[in-house]
């Protein structure tokens, strides 16, 4: 079965610009969740999608990120005006039970700069 | 609150010899433990995963890892190291109920294999 898709792999945007992610689950895959890594931090969750629903946007850095999930397909992530403090590599990931019974799959992430 | 203790930001080994990557974790109910493997330039592979079975889990490429309550750890080892293994590892727990879940992170791990 075809893994997480994710693109773009890297993207270098000017301070103020905007940048869209994007992710393709594992098809069926009901869950998909978008999480982050600051260089030198860890892993940080963003949110979560059950189908086309946001299910919990608690880790979501402040109102210049929107995520949508179309249909409850793929899913992007908006950064609208990008700052320097939003690189990272985003990464995304799908499952077909919350809890993680079946674990989760990842993609490779994209890494995005800003400068 | 849950949260993932990961001892060790930089562990190095010679190959063949033992790898022991420390994860302690804390939660208030019965845990979903992950342990997933970065190598450079790729996404986050899973490793294993426990899921309240068997508390010894074996999982990809010789590595396990062993769920033990009373010292609240899920530690990973491998007998023997490869220099493929060198790469970043990371401990996570499943948080959350119902349906919502999310992954905590520890801070990871950076294994170097010494020739």
């Amino acid at each position: 079965e075809a893994g997480v898709t994710q693109f773009p792999s890297h993207s270098v945007i000017e301070k103020g610009q905007t940048v869209t992610l994007r992710c393709d689950p594992i098809s069926g895959h009901d869950n998909l969740y978008w999480y982050r890594r600051v260089m030198g931090k860890e892993i940080k969750f963003l949110l979560h999608f059950v189908k086309e629903s946001k299910q919990d946007e608690s880790g979501m850095p402040n109102n210049r990120f929107l995520a949508e999930r179309t249909g409850g397909t793929y899913s992007t992530l908006k950064v609208q005006p990008a700052e320097l403090e939003d690189s990272g590599v985003y990464f995304c990931a799908s499952s077909q039970e919350s809890r993680g019974y079946y674990g989760y799959t990842f993609g490779s992430g994209t890494r995005l700069t800003v400068v | 609150a849950q949260s993932v203790t990961q001892l060790g930001s930089h562990v190095s080994v010679s190959e063949g010899a033992l790898v022991l990557l420390r994860c302690n974790y804390s939660s208030s109910v019965p845990p979903y433990l992950f342990w997933y493997v970065q190598y450079p330039n790729q996404g986050l592979q899973l490793l294993l995963k426990y899921t309240s079975a068997a508390t010894l889990v074996k999982g990809i490429n010789g590595f396990e890892a062993e769920f033990k309550k009373s010292e609240t750890s899920f530690h990973l080892t491998k007998p023997s190291a490869h220099m493929s293994d060198a790469a970043e590892y990371f401990c996570a727990v499943s948080v959350g109920g119902g349906a919502t879940n999310k992954l905590i992170f520890g801070t990871g791990t950076l294994l170097a294999v010494q020739p």
